[in-house]
């Protein structure tokens, strides 16, 4: 089974903080994704990337930095933490893009911004 | 521009009964709908998929149904059971586009004994 592990299972942080929230997947997959759930309004794509150093922005990038230097693990980066980034944050990888190329999530890091 | 639409909000169904969750789309280009599942305190899992030349597809007590005229695409839950009680995401993408795995806002589904 595909494994993703988020290395914080829940972060306090204060405002202004610069915050790194990590991610690793075991499968080789060259796809992974960063998304922010909050209730009421779903899940919505922060920044994916496709390939080791290259990333996109998805629908709510700003500021939303990501790193990707080495193909199993993607870093996401609060640059200055702000209260409305209080949120689930979830991490995804799949191998592809095809039908048969599921997202496979983390089980989330609950972020607080204090 | 919400993309995906779905409803309703949260869900209450007796044990039995057949759980009913709706979307809709807009963009004719999608060519892909998934449904995941979430359980509380975890991430979304894939539950059952569907492409656009079939109007139904079954997996054990789940059922997507689609309707291309319509934009419109829905999941079934036959004889729900307690253990059914989840969030519930439809999405809607493109074959091929690497990223853009759009997600409606979720459906909380309580199943009581």
């Amino acid at each position: 089974d595909v494994k993703v592990t988020q290395s914080s299972r829940y972060l306090v942080k204060r405002t202004g903080e610069k915050v790194f929230l990590e991610c690793v997947q075991d499968m080789d997959h060259e796809n992974m994704f960063w998304y922010r759930q909050d209730p009421g309004l779903g899940l919505r794509l922060i920044y994916f990337s496709y390939d080791v150093k290259m990333k996109e922005k998805g629908d709510i990038p700003e500021g939303y930095s990501v790193s990707r230097e080495k193909k199993e693990r993607f870093s996401l980066i609060l640059e200055s933490a702000s209260t409305n980034q209080t949120s689930m944050y979830l991490c995804a990888s799949r191998s592809g893009t095809g039908y048969n190329s599921p997202l496979h999530f983390g089980n989330g890091t609950r972020l607080t911004v204090t | 521009q919400q993309q995906v639409k779905q409803s309703p909000q949260s869900l209450i169904v007796q044990k039995g009964g057949i759980s009913i969750i709706n979307c809709a789309y807009e963009n004719t280009a999608f060519d892909y709908f998934p449904w995941y599942q979430q359980f509380p305190g975890k991430g979304p899992a894939l539950l059952i998929a569907i492409r656009p030349d079939v109007s139904e597809k079954k997996e054990g007590r789940f059922t997507i149904s689609f309707n291309k005229s319509a934009k419109q695409f829905s999941l079934h839950i036959m004889d729900s059971q307690p253990g059914d009680s989840a969030t519930y995401f439809c999405a809607a993408s493109r074959i091929g586009s690497n990223y853009k795995l759009t997600f409606g806002k979720g459906t909380l589904l309580t199943v009581n004994p």
